[in-house]
């Protein structure tokens, strides 16, 4: 199975200021995602990242407010733009192994632990 | 809609009893079914999956699901709890008319497995 690895594991951050959170997935992968997990809350899917195509976004989430960067088959990164307390979460990345687009299950990273303050 | 429910917030259960962690869906066509499992300050964990054949299905660490088209229904269980089996379990679908790309997540079942 995939080993995914998020920068940062966790961080606080300043009203206004904007985060990079970075994934690297240890194999090449078609389809990787972005989750939010709010506290005492579920996965919401914000965006699908594949490599050489714009990022693909959920109702809700826009490209202003988090944009994404899938430069290649490996990796990824998620930007929380002008953050403010409500976007206090949990992130995850996660990617489906292999290049197939049928059913299968996902992999994730640990998680990057926002605190907006 | 498209959604998962998970009924429970919390699941009690003393260790070497048989557990079981409900999961219900409201998805058009025939979804596949998962559960993940996220241990404390982890990311998610794959523990099995229903894609399609035998009604019950075997994942890791001991754990099975048996899906249920008539009741819409996809219940983790195990025969015998640990107290290492306490984490966080979340039930998911892959909706079949989203090209199978995307899971739609349950609330997530705590599960506490006392000594």
């Amino acid at each position: 199975s995939a080993v995914i690895s998020q920068k940062p594991s966790r961080d606080i951050c300043q009203r206004g200021t904007s985060l990079t959170i970075q994934c690297q997935v240890d194999s090449q992968v078609t389809m990787m995602f972005w989750y939010r997990q709010q506290p005492g809350q579920s996965l919401t899917l914000i965006a699908t990242a594949n490599q050489g195509s714009e990022a693909t976004y959920e109702s809700g989430f826009v490209i202003d407010k988090f944009p994404i960067s899938r430069p290649n088959l490996t990796f990824s990164t998620l930007t929380v733009s002008n953050m403010s307390p409500e976007d206090s979460s949990i992130y995850l990345c996660s990617a489906k192994e292999g290049s197939g687009s049928g059913p299968g299950e996902l992999f994730f990273g640990e998680g990057s632990r926002l605190t907006v303050l | 809609a498209q959604s998962v429910a998970q009924p429970e917030d919390q699941v009690n259960v003393a260790e070497g009893n048989p557990l079981t962690v409900k999961c219900t869906y409201s998805v058009s066509g025939n979804p596949y079914l998962f559960w993940y499992v996220q241990y404390p300050n982890r990311g998610l964990q794959f523990l099995l999956k229903y894609i399609t054949g035998d009604n019950l299905v075997k994942g890791s660490y001991g754990f099975e699901a048996e899906f249920n088209k008539s009741q819409t229904s996809f219940h983790l269980k195990k025969p015998s709890a640990l107290v290492s089996d306490s984490a966080l379990y979340f039930c998911a679908v892959n909706p079949p008319n989203t090209g199978f790309q995307k899971l739609v997540f349950g609330t997530g079942t705590r599960l506490l497995v006392s000594p």
